[in-house]
């Protein structure tokens, strides 16, 4: 299976801060790379499909980038709704596979 | 708007049969551009791909629950079906069922989830 790490694992920050969150898979999966937002008790959400092509209805301060193995999700000035947990979940080859998520608090 | 929802026992006990079933809204299972999944979450393990199924009935299975997963696809009622043989505490999650599209494997939407426990 592939693993994907994401880092840091939490991280707290404050309303207007720019936030980088960081994914890495285990072998090269091109851009199959999609990132998830999860508050807590909802199912998660997609925010980014094949690394940096923002789902339709989410804000444009949530961009990410990368390709291979290094991805990267930036929220550019945190807002309220922000605070939850992030994913990446790789697509490029079965079974797909998640990070961890990093919390952001 | 694509809606799913989750349905079944909240409580199984060891060694039985998980039974979920997802009810699609907004769109059909019979589409040829969407795989339906089942996706569950353990603080343990965190978020698990379950595996797939094709309107066909083709389906695909992580390996790591191979041969305890059947899934199935009921057409006439807009549903998608989930089954886990002999269920053990490590079982206990959040089970969600998911559309993913076929050219990227990415998951939207998501049904709301449905936690299950096995005990006894």
């Amino acid at each position: 299976d592939i693993q994907m790490t994401q880092s840091p694992s939490s991280l707290s920050a404050s309303l207007g801060d720019r936030v980088t969150i960081t994914c890495r898979a285990s072998q090269t999966i091109s851009n199959y790379l999609n990132w998830y937002q999860q508050e807590p008790g909802k199912a998660p959400k997609l925010l980014i499909y094949a690394a940096s092509t923002l789902q339709n209805g989410v804000p444009s301060r949530f961009s990410g980038s990368g390709s291979g193995t290094d991805f990267t999700l930036t929220i550019s000035s945190l807002h309220p709704e922000d605070f939850a947990t992030y994913y990446c979940q790789q697509s490029y080859r079965t079974p797909q596979t998640f990070g961890q998520g990093t919390k952001v608090e | 708007q694509v809606q799913l929802q989750e349905s079944g026992p909240g409580l199984v006990k060891p060694s039985e049969t998980l039974s979920l079933t997802c009810t699609v809204s907004g769109d059909s299972v019979s589409g040829r551009s969407f795989y339906w999944s089942w996706i569950r979450q353990s603080p343990g393990k965190g978020l698990e791909w379950i595996g797939h199924i094709y309107y066909s009935g083709d389906a695909d299975y992580n390996p790591s629950l191979k041969s305890r997963v059947m899934m199935s696809v009921d057409t006439s009622r807009n549903q998608f079906s989930l089954t886990l043989s002999f269920v053990t505490a490590a079982d206990t999650a959040d089970y969600y069922c998911a559309r993913a599209v076929q050219m990227g494997n990415w998951f939207d939407p998501w049904g709301q989830g449905t936690l299950v426990i096995v005990s006894s």
